[in-house]
């Protein structure tokens, strides 16, 4: 079976932090692709990232860095010196190869970053 | 702007009443995928189609239809509606049929109203 946990369901930090979002996701399929989406109070699903499961190479895009680890199953998602604009709720998302192409989300978690 | 757009915004309606929802895919995509995001079920996969044909079917209650024509906008259709049908309703779209090689691109969501 297809799954995608995030466990935070708030998180609140102050402007400046690190913040780390959680995604731990389970699967059979040995090929998968894990996203990351958010979606600000405006109500939009904003893509973020894409990542192959045979590419465990993290990334770093400005202030937003994704660390993927095949051993525990998890693409967490960091944003560093955290602003206000990166208030939303994220939500983590896999499809995996024999299945259908939509993607599974997780519950999101709901980031508030305070002024 | 994702290049999807979806009509209308905001749709309210009662109990047991029919709507339909549109939905425009970015130019020169062929793939429409239809979410549905609640408060109970979160964000689930409903269907897919591509280039007219149904590609894929999530949990998409008998109720609902959907059908892609040919000049590729698609048209979901909610019928004898309940209370709980209320949610937001995005449509996404990609090039081809494989969502795994392309990211999905949401539209701005309808979000529909059941009184």
């Amino acid at each position: 079976a297809q799954k995608v946990t995030q466990a935070q369901t708030e998180i609140s930090v102050v402007e400046k932090e690190d913040v780390t979002l959680d995604c731990v996701y389970e699967t059979r399929d040995t090929t998968y692709y894990l996203f990351w989406y958010k979606q600000p109070p405006s109500g939009e699903l904003v893509f973020l990232i894409r990542r192959n499961s045979f590419d465990e190479q993290n990334e770093i895009s400005g202030r937003y860095s994704w660390n993927f680890q095949k051993s525990t199953s998890s693409f967490n998602f960091t944003i560093t010196a955290s602003q206000v604009v990166d208030s939303a709720v994220y939500f983590c998302a896999l499809i995996y190869k024999t299945g259908a192409n939509n993607l599974f989300f997780g519950t999101g978690t709901r980031l508030t970053v305070i002024p | 702007d994702s290049g999807v757009t979806q009509t209308p915004k905001h749709l309210i309606t009662a109990t047991g009443q029919r709507v339909t929802l549109r939905c425009s895919p970015r130019s020169g995509d062929l793939s429409v995928y239809w979410y549905q995001q609640s408060l109970d079920q979160g964000l689930q996969f409903l269907i897919q189609y591509y280039n007219g044909e149904e590609r894929a079917k999530g949990n998409i209650l008998e109720r609902f239809s959907a059908q892609q024509f040919p000049d590729l906008h698609s048209e979901l259709n909610l019928s004898s509606l309940e209370l709980g049908d209320s949610a937001l309703y995005f449509c996404a779209s990609t090039p081809g049929e494989g969502v795994p090689y392309n990211e999905q691109f949401f539209g701005p969501g309808t979000r529909l109203t059941v009184l």
